[in-house]
């Protein structure tokens, strides 16, 4: 089957570095997506994978290997605002998004 | 409007009575969906549609339809409401049916069934 992996809940500092990760099983491979949606708020789109490597966007980073069917999301110099969910989404060989359930950020002053 | 708007935004219903929900874009976005989010559980796709015209059943279609009688508006109906429906709607839509579409969501709508 199809299947999406990422935790339920990380806490991180103000200031810090946090990772994100990612594992996705998938009937074939058309990318890897991450949004954030904020508590009550519409999914807003971050980043998207399909080779592999790290792609950088100001503060936040999104690496995928397909190889190992893993990505990660690195948010960098954290601010209250990151606080929110992230989700992971891959695409498979039909084109349809497979979703996680979502990672919750709790960022602490 | 700019971008998607969904209607209403939260709704109290009846077990048994029939609900739509309304998703309108302006985005001339030839791809639209809808997901339900409940707690605890990745969205989940309900109906697409590629283009007007054409509509396709997701992961979670029982108790639901859809038409896309033209490009802006993709409404999702509830024939007969159950408590199982109760949960947070999103319309989207996308200018691409593949490769790095990204997803605009609407607002979303959330619907609780008594």
């Amino acid at each position: 089957g199809q299947n999406i992996d990422q935790p339920t809940e990380m806490t991180a500092t103000e200031g810090a570095i946090v990772q994100i990760n990612c594992t996705y099983q998938t009937s074939g491979f058309n990318g890897l997506f991450w949004y954030q949606q904020h508590a009550g708020e519409a999914p807003t789109f971050l980043s998207y994978n399909v080779l592999d490597g790290l792609e950088e966007k100001g503060r936040f980073s999104s690496f995928l290997s397909r190889s190992k069917g893993y990505s990660y999301l690195l948010l960098k110099e954290l601010q209250m605002k990151d606080s929110a969910s992230y989700l992971c989404a891959a695409m498979d060989s039909n084109y349809q998004l497979i979703w996680g359930a979502g990672t919750k950020l709790i960022i602490k002053p | 409007i700019a971008g998607i708007t969904q209607a209403p935004t939260s709704q109290i219903l009846a077990a048994g009575r029939r609900m739509t929900l309304r998703c309108t874009q302006d985005m001339r976005h030839n791809a639209m969906y809808w997901y339900r989010q409940d707690l605890g559980l990745g969205l989940r796709l309900i109906h697409y549609s590629n283009t007007a015209g054409t509509t396709g059943k997701g992961e979670v279609p029982d108790g639901y339809s859809v038409s896309r009688a033209n490009t802006d508006d993709f409404p999702l109906t509830l024939a007969s409401a159950v408590p199982s429906q109760t949960s947070v709607y999103f319309c989207a839509s996308s200018d691409s049916t593949s490769g790095s579409g990204e997803l605009f969501f609407g607002e979303g709508s959330r619907l609780t069934v008594l």
